[in-house]
């Protein structure tokens, strides 16, 4: 059973389109995380967020949690975004505090 | 500088050897997390520390020994190490309840 699934799995873009990339989650959680993975491998934090959106740059991270739903939307995308881009969730209670459950990931590839 | 280091960055090995994964972070945060990553797979959490002395397990621990003697330190170690523990390992730090900073990554190599 996944709890955190994300769609689409890959995408592929041209350069100046707008991108959607969607997490469904299926346990409560406290805060929802979006990391971006490089090519190369590094993964950096892209937003954390609880309720309501949060933007920086040319990135939205949306998030409703009645329907425990969260999107990253890329604006005006460049062939620099080009990566997989992870959702992660932090469970309510339960488990072990700081304990993240993620998502498989979201190939992205933007053409010139 | 500050940040999160891990070493080796790649490392192929034998099945049955000792080997340890080195993780190393400057900003004094309390927890510190190491996962896997597989194809097919999400990042999978095997240990975290809350603090000096303090780990406990994740989702896949078995075959994986950590310590943490120093808040600033948290090695991985595969007591006798398997195929099925070919994969890429991720050093990450942070707050409890806040983002974690990862690490580049450890390539590891069982034939």
């Amino acid at each position: 059973k996944n709890e955190v699934e994300q769609s689409p799995q890959n995408l592929t873009a041209q350069e100046g389109e707008f991108i959607t990339i969607n997490c469904s989650y299926s346990v409560g959680i406290s805060a929802l995380h979006w990391l971006q993975q490089h090519p190369g491998g590094g993964i950096v934090s892209l937003f954390m967020l609880s309720s309501g959106k949060k933007k920086h740059g040319r990135l939205i991270a949306t998030i409703n949690i009645q329907e425990k739903h969260s999107s990253l939307h890329i604006t005006a995308s460049h062939p620099r975004d080009s990566a997989v881009y992870i959702c992660a969730v932090r469970p309510w209670g339960g488990g072990s505090q700081g304990n993240l459950i993620f998502g498989k990931g979201t190939k992205l590839s933007v053409k010139p | 500088d500050a940040g999160i280091t891990q070493s080796p960055r790649y490392k192929i090995t034998e099945t049955g050897r000792q080997v340890t994964l080195m993780c190393h972070q400057t900003w004094s945060h309390s927890y510190m997390f190491w996962y896997r990553q597989d194809l097919g797979h999400g990042l999978r959490l095997i240990y975290y520390s809350a603090a000096a002395d303090i780990t406990d397990k994740g989702e896949v621990p078995d075959g994986y020994v950590v310590s943490r003697s120093k808040t600033e330190n948290f090695p991985l170690t595969l007591e006798s190490a398997t195929r099925s523990q070919t994969s890429v390992y991720f050093c990450a730090s942070g707050g409890p309840w806040g983002t974690q900073y990862f690490g580049p990554g450890t390539r590891l190599l069982v034939l």
